[in-house]
């Protein structure tokens, strides 16, 4: 079965903190494909990445930066110096053959950046 | 450049009553995708379509829940005799699959359906 784990409920953080999001997953699949996706309090979730299991390089843009693991199966998200704007809720998502391709979420880390 | 949309944003509907939503995804993309998502959890799949075929449907799609993809283009979902149980935010993705791999999911804003 596939499942992703996001351990941390709530984070709050004060204005232009780095701020880390962790996300561990777990599945049968050899590939696979894992995403984190931002729900502002607007409500529609927006696409940040896409990262496939043979690219274990980190992707860094602009304050965002994602580290994948698979020693640990994990794809933690880091926000540099982060901003009000960024507060909102933080998905990570798992897809791969075993879950015919759809989505499978975590229960979200809601960050709260400060003024 | 228009996303995916969603219609109506908002229902509010008393128990027993059918709702209808509609989905319009992303033109070129040929996958649609119907997620759920209740107060505080990750979205939870329903159900998607490949062109106008539907593919899979979750186990939390009950007999009362039923979608369709005329023609390939626009989705509606419906729920027949609706529950308390109903009421989440129902999400509509769409994406583009030119053949093997996994591509992103496009979000539309979601109908927020509150059952009284």
């Amino acid at each position: 079965a596939q499942k992703v784990t996001q351990a941390q409920t709530e984070i709050s953080v004060v204005e232009k903190e780095d701020v880390t999001l962790d996300c561990v997953y777990e599945t049968r699949d050899t590939t696979y494909y894992l995403f984190w996706y931002k729900q502002p309090p607007s409500g529609e979730l927006v696409f940040l990445i896409r990262r496939n299991s043979f690219d274990e390089q980190n992707e860094i843009s602009g304050r965002y930066s994602w580290n994948f693991q698979k020693s640990t199966s994990s794809f933690n998200f880091t926000i540099t110096a982060s901003q009000v704007v960024d507060s909102a809720v933080y998905f990570c998502a798992l897809s791969g053959e075993d879950s015919s391709y759809k989505l499978i979420f975590g229960s979200g880390t809601r960050l709260l950046v400060r003024p | 450049d228009t996303g995916v949309s969603q219609d109506p944003r908002h229902k509010i509907t008393k128990r027993g009553q059918n709702v209808t939503f509609r989905c319009d995804p992303i033109s070129e993309h040929n996958r649609l995708y119907w997620y759920r998502q209740t107060l505080g959890q990750g979205p939870e799949f329903l159900t998607y379509f490949q062109n106008e075929a539907q593919l899979e449907k979750s186990r939390l799609l009950s007999d009362r829940f039923s979608a369709e993809r005329p023609k390939g283009s626009f989705s509606t979902l419906e729920i027949q005799r609706t529950e308390q149980g109903d009421s989440a935010m129902y999400l509509c993705a769409s994406s583009f699959q030119p053949g093997q791999g996994i591509y992103e999911q496009y979000f539309g804003p979601g109908t927020r359906l509150t059952v009284t």
